[in-house]
Parts: C-alpha cells; sequence; structure tokens
C-alpha cells in the first residue's frame, strides 16, 4: 500500500522567513496529493492539493511542488505570519475513490 | 451546514470498558472515514465506508475495534475492551467524492480526545 513519509517533524522559523515541508510517496499510481492544516484542539482543514497532471499550483502565500518522477513533492509558505503556526500534514491518494494516506505530520511554530 | 459532528469530545476511561464515538457526516456526502492520531503514528486511518458500506477496514488495530454505518447520517467507532495504548483522538471525517475530477477534500470533525487509564 501507499507509505507516505514527511519531514521535518518539527520546523521553527522567523516571521517573514519561507518555510518548506517536504513529503515523499512510494505508490507511482498516486496521483492526487492534498495538503491539511491543523490548528490546536481542532481538525486538519484542505489548505491546497495538486494532481498529478500539474507540476505546481500556488494560492496568495502558498504554494506547492510536485515531482512525480522522483515522487516528491513539497509545501511553501512566503512571507510566514504568527497564524501560520499549525501542524501541516500532506497526504496522497489514487483518486478514483481510493483513500487518502496522510504522513505524520509537521509541527510549525512561527517565531516573533 | 453544521460540519461533521463528533461526540463526545472527551472521554476518560478505565482499561477493559467499553467506549463507543459517535460521528454524523456532512448530510449529502457519500463517504465516511474514521483516523486515529497520535504523536507517534500521526493521522492513520481505520475504515472508511461508501454509501453506508465499509470498503477498506486494514487499518483497524485489531478485533477489539469495530466500526458501523447504520444510515447515511450516522456512524460508531466502538473499542472493547479499551486498552490504555488506544490513547488518542479520534477523528471522523466525511468527503462528498474521492474520484479524480472532483475536489476530493475531507471535511474534519473536531475529534474525540480518548484517555484510556
Amino acid at each position: 500500500g501507499e507509505n507516505v513519509e514527511q519531514h521535518p517533524s518539527t520546523l521553527s522559523v522567523q516571521e517573514g522567513d519561507s518555510a518548506v515541508i517536504k513529503c515523499t510517496y512510494s505508490d507511482s499510481a498516486s496521483n492526487y496529493f492534498p495538503w491539511y492544516k491543523q490548528e490546536l484542539g481542532k481538525g486538519p482543514q484542505l489548505i491546497i492539493d495538486i494532481r498529478s497532471n500539474v507540476g505546481e499550483k500556488k494560492d496568495q502565500r502558498i504554494a506547492v511542488t510536485l515531482n512525480k518522477t522522483a515522487k516528491h513533492f513539497s509545501l511553501h509558505i512566503t512571507e510566514t505570519q504568527p497564524e501560520d503556526s499549525a501542524v501541516y500534514f500532506c497526504a496522497a491518494s489514487r483518486g478514483r475513490d481510493d483513500k487518502i494516506i496522510f504522513g505524520k505530520g509537521t509541527r510549525l511554530h512561527i517565531l516573533p | 451546514d453544521a460540519g461533521v459532528i463528533q461526540s463526545p469530545r472527551h472521554e476518560v476511561t478505565e482499561m477493559g470498558q467499553e467506549v463507543t464515538l459517535r460521528c454524523k457526516p456532512i448530510s449529502g456526502h457519500d463517504y465516511l472515514f474514521w483516523y486515529r492520531q497520535t504523536m507517534m503514528r500521526g493521522l492513520e486511518l481505520l475504515i472508511y465506508f461508501n454509501n453506508n458500506v465499509p470498503i477498506d477496514d486494514s487499518g483497524m488495530p485489531e478485533d477489539r475495534f469495530s466500526a458501523k454505518m447504520p444510515n447515511a447520517s450516522f456512524s460508531t467507532l466502538k473499542i472493547q475492551p479499551s486498552e490504555p495504548r488506544d490513547s488518542a483522538v479520534y477523528f471522523c471525517a466525511s468527503a462528498r467524492s474521492l474520484a479524480a475530477t472532483n475536489t476530493g477534500e475531507l471535511f474534519f470533525g473536531e475529534g474525540s480526545r480518548l484517555t484510556v487509564l
């Protein structure tokens, strides 16, 4: 089955700097890669996703990149703000009603 | 819509007791998922349903765990008997469709934090 590895497990960046979280996946048939953000005491919430026919996608300060050959994808957050502090999860799925498998998460701390 | 509703939010019980966690998915969503979150393992998929039918329960840890979905608006996850290693946050999530052509977005509840003493 699919296995998703996520690094780092913890990341601290100065407010205003950029943060990058990286994930790898094992199943070459996976074609849908969402990212979720989990705030304290809440359930995860989708923030951006990318499909295998796209190499990069941006939404304001957030961008995701996908390298299907290497089977890795990344989340980039620019101009970080205090409200970006949270746990971020990457995930992978083969789509077509297949289950979504999550990485173990990255706890992001934005330092003042 | 109120979103995915889980109960209880917190449960503290003693080893050997039965625990029942409840979930009400978003109306109109065809899929329902149960995940378990721990520091060591992150978010683990336990089981998911499509149109009330269990599709994949390969993530259920052992026979002590069972899940049901008697109708489109209600699901339960039961642990009997509970053990200290079952302590975790259990999330329920629902989705309209997972097909690659649709968003495939999962909507999570706020979780049920279980502590087994």
